[in-house]
């Protein structure tokens, strides 16, 4: 148990459409940090958030977007879904300790995009 | 781009035999981290190497960080079927200490 809580679980849309993930990090952690896990592929960086900010971002589009909230938690959201979007999205909380800092991962939202 | 590349990508052995995980980047990494993933779940922390050169023992697993720290590598001494998971190195590093994901490898120990 780490945690850090995501919703839903799973989740199937079609192509074009809009979907939000969401993810309640670990009491006392104030970085939030989104990946997106293609099937036996290692996470990649889709942005990271600290105290309500923007704080990094990966090589994903601007339709990729997030916010964080004051309690700390977050939200992803993806407009004008495409096929490629299919994929197991991570959220990983942490708080900030430099080259020490350690994530704690939920356990993802699958998200197919038929 | 910080990129790190795992070998190998796919791993089957027995129960009781030793394998050996590589990590390699040509960046270099304020940190290097080691997860494992079961299917289903997200990946958890096993251990954070800081120091080039530096050696860290697990149990059975022992895991090295490169004396230029842009490579590691994880041993696992007589595989268990409760090791089978995919394994990730991970680079921390940049402004923000953004945590930059490996290929993964993924470990089948067979009873």
């Amino acid at each position: 148990e780490t945690g850090v809580t995501q919703s839903p679980t799973h989740l199937i849309k079609t192509r074009g459409q809009q979907v939000t993930l969401r993810c309640s990090s670990q009491s006392g952690h104030n970085t939030v940090s989104w990946y997106q896990q293609a099937l036996g592929q290692g996470p990649q960086f889709i942005f990271q958030y600290y105290r309500e900010e923007e704080n990094g971002r990966g090589n994903f589009p601007p339709r990729f977007s997030g916010l964080q909230f004051p309690n700390y938690s977050s939200e992803l959201n993806v407009n004008a879904l495409e096929l490629d979007d299919s994929a197991l999205y991570l959220c990983a909380s942490s708080y900030r300790q430099g080259p020490s800092e350690k994530l704690f991962f939920g356990s993802g939202t699958q998200l197919s995009v038929l | 781009t910080q990129l790190l590349e795992q070998s190998p990508q796919f791993l089957s052995i027995q129960e009781g035999e030793n394998l050996t995980v590589y990590c390699n980047s040509s960046s270099v990494f304020s940190s290097l981290q080691w997860y494992r993933q079961e299917p289903g779940e997200g990946p958890v922390l096993l251990v954070t190497v800081v120091t080039g050169g530096e050696v860290k023992k697990l149990k059975r697993l022992t895991f090295q960080f490169g004396d230029a720290r842009k490579d590691s590598s994880l041993h696992i001494t007589a595989a268990q079927p409760g090791d089978t998971g995919l394994y990730l190195c991970a680079g921390v590093g940049g402004g923000y200490q953004k945590v930059t994901f490996g290929t993964g490898t993924k470990l089948q120990v067979i009873p």
